[in-house]
């Protein structure tokens, strides 16, 4: 399968523990955006980024999220200290190198669906 | 500030029949709308796309229209089938790579 892969499909925290979601993006793409999709709201863009660089963070809450995507491996969207408002959706999505990313070409993760008890 | 917004929860549609669904934006820099299928436990799936600079686009049974001045694009499906259950997200962006979106539609096909 090489489609966008996001694990854990489902994770469990209990306030003020580390959350850490990953994504692989597909074969051949070299961008990666994470979203976030909160109970009875539209996807919000939290962070776009490439091999080892972050180029758009605007959207990632200024305090206890963070997002790398290193040179080998997934990419990893981390929130410390876990509240429940953190309890959502996260979507990883992936574009090749040099597109428009804002058109058609993202391709989407099933999602890491994170509840905060 | 909901920059796109669908106001219809849901829609239910009877099979055969024409689905409409519906979606406004407030900001006139926007470009580019696509239409996003989602089925439970999976991701968004893309669907059909238009241009600001055309007004209608078509898919198959997938036709998006765009209305500039009013701000407003419609999806309509013709003839909705059961495995169009889902829902449907609206998106818009202004050439960056910041998808905006609305908040879904649930269509339901009724049999």
């Amino acid at each position: 399968n090489a489609g966008v892969m996001q694990n854990p499909r489902h994770l469990v925290r209990r306030r003020g523990q580390e959350a850490r979601l990953r994504c692989s993006p597909m074969k051949g793409h070299s961008h990666v955006y994470w979203y976030r999709q909160l109970p009875e709201e539209g996807l919000k863009f939290m962070v776009y980024l490439q091999k080892e660089n972050i180029i758009d963070e605007s959207g990632m809450p200024k305090e206890r999220f963070s997002a790398e995507f290193p040179k080998e491996g997934p990419s990893i969207l981390r929130i410390q200290q876990v509240v429940r408002g953190d309890s959502a959706a996260y979507f990883c999505a992936s574009s090749p190198e040099g597109t428009s990313p804002g058109a058609n070409v993202l391709t989407f993760g099933a999602g890491s669906r994170l509840t905060v008890l | 500030d909901q920059q796109v917004k669908q106001n219809s929860p849901s829609l239910s549609v009877q099979e055969g029949r024409i689905s409409i669904l519906n979606c406004d934006y407030t900001n006139s820099m926007f470009d580019y709308f696509l239409w996003y299928k989602k089925y439970p436990a999976e991701g968004p799936t893309f669907l059909i796309s238009i241009s600001s600079i055309k007004d209608k686009n078509e898919d198959g049974r997938f036709t998006v229209f765009l209305n500039k001045s009013a701000k407003h694009l419609s999806l309509h499906i013709v003839p909705s089938q059961p495995g169009d259950s889902a829902v449907y997200f609206c998106a818009a962006t202004d050439s960056n790579y910041q998808l905006i979106w609305g908040a879904g539609t649930k269509l339901i096909i009724k049999p």
